[in-house]
């Protein structure tokens, strides 16, 4: 079965850091891209970062500097990386795969989310 | 960046009615190398995840019903639900994913009548 499962979530001080972590299983999974994407309260669904199977990396404006997207095929785990976290990163963070593994390509797998408040 | 804008914000529609939802994109998001347009819509229920519904505009997704259908190109595209049912109580989202920062639109919360 295809699964990604998500963790690392918390409470948080403004400021401060946080590393997500997405473990993925059920398909090969260093031939896919991978996204970060995330639901603030009462918002929107925003992309926050993602990266390809050859590791280029790419990022939403607001997070550009702050966070960092990383994979590690060996433990077939997708990873994200927050730091200097502000109010407006205060969210569910979903993982996604990335269909047929292209990075322009729509998500089909996505995890249950794991929740990142930032508050002091 | 690309801007994908959504009309409604949110529509009440009685059930075995058909839902009509707009998305349109600041660009055109026609792949050119295969001709077909970067467009995708999602559906996310209260508590779950997003579930994707239609890619490449108008292409379901596997066990998805046949009364979500979708069409446009372009920049200008629509998500209709034929006779809507009582678990399709959901907010849509469309989403390109042609280039530059992947972007949503703003959602469209589906509501029964």
């Amino acid at each position: 079965e295809v699964q990604l499962l998500e963790s690392g979530g918390g409470l948080v001080q403004p400021g401060g850091s946080l590393r997500l972590s997405c473990a993925a299983s059920g398909f090969t999974f260093s031939r896919y891209a991978m996204s970060w994407v995330r639901r603030a309260p009462g918002k929107g669904l925003e992309w926050v970062s993602g990266i390809s199977g050859s590791d280029n990396t790419y990022y939403a404006g607001s997070v550009k500097g702050r966070f960092t997207i990383s994979r590690d095929n060996s433990k077939n785990t997708l990873y994200l990386q927050m730091n200097s976290l502000r109010g407006e990163d205060t969210a569910i963070y979903y993982c996604a795969n990335h269909r047929r593994g292209s990075y322009n390509d729509a998500f089909d797998i996505w995890g249950q989310g794991t929740v990142v408040t930032v508050s002091s | 960046d690309i801007v994908m804008t959504q009309s409604p914000d949110s529509l009440a529609v009685s059930l075995g009615e058909r839902a009509t939802i707009n998305c349109k994109s600041s660009q055109s998001v026609l792949y050119s190398s295969n001709n077909k347009n970067c467009l995708a819509w999602y559906q996310q229920k209260p508590g779950q995840p997003p579930n994707l519904l239609i890619y490449w505009a108008s292409t379901r997704e596997s066990g998805v019903p046949d009364r979500f259908n979708g069409s446009g190109s372009g920049t200008d595209f629509t998500l209709t639900i034929s006779s809507l049912q009582a678990e399709d109580v959901a907010v849509y989202y469309c989403q390109q994913y042609y280039g530059g920062p992947l972007t949503f639109g703003q959602g469209t919360k589906v509501e029964i009548k």
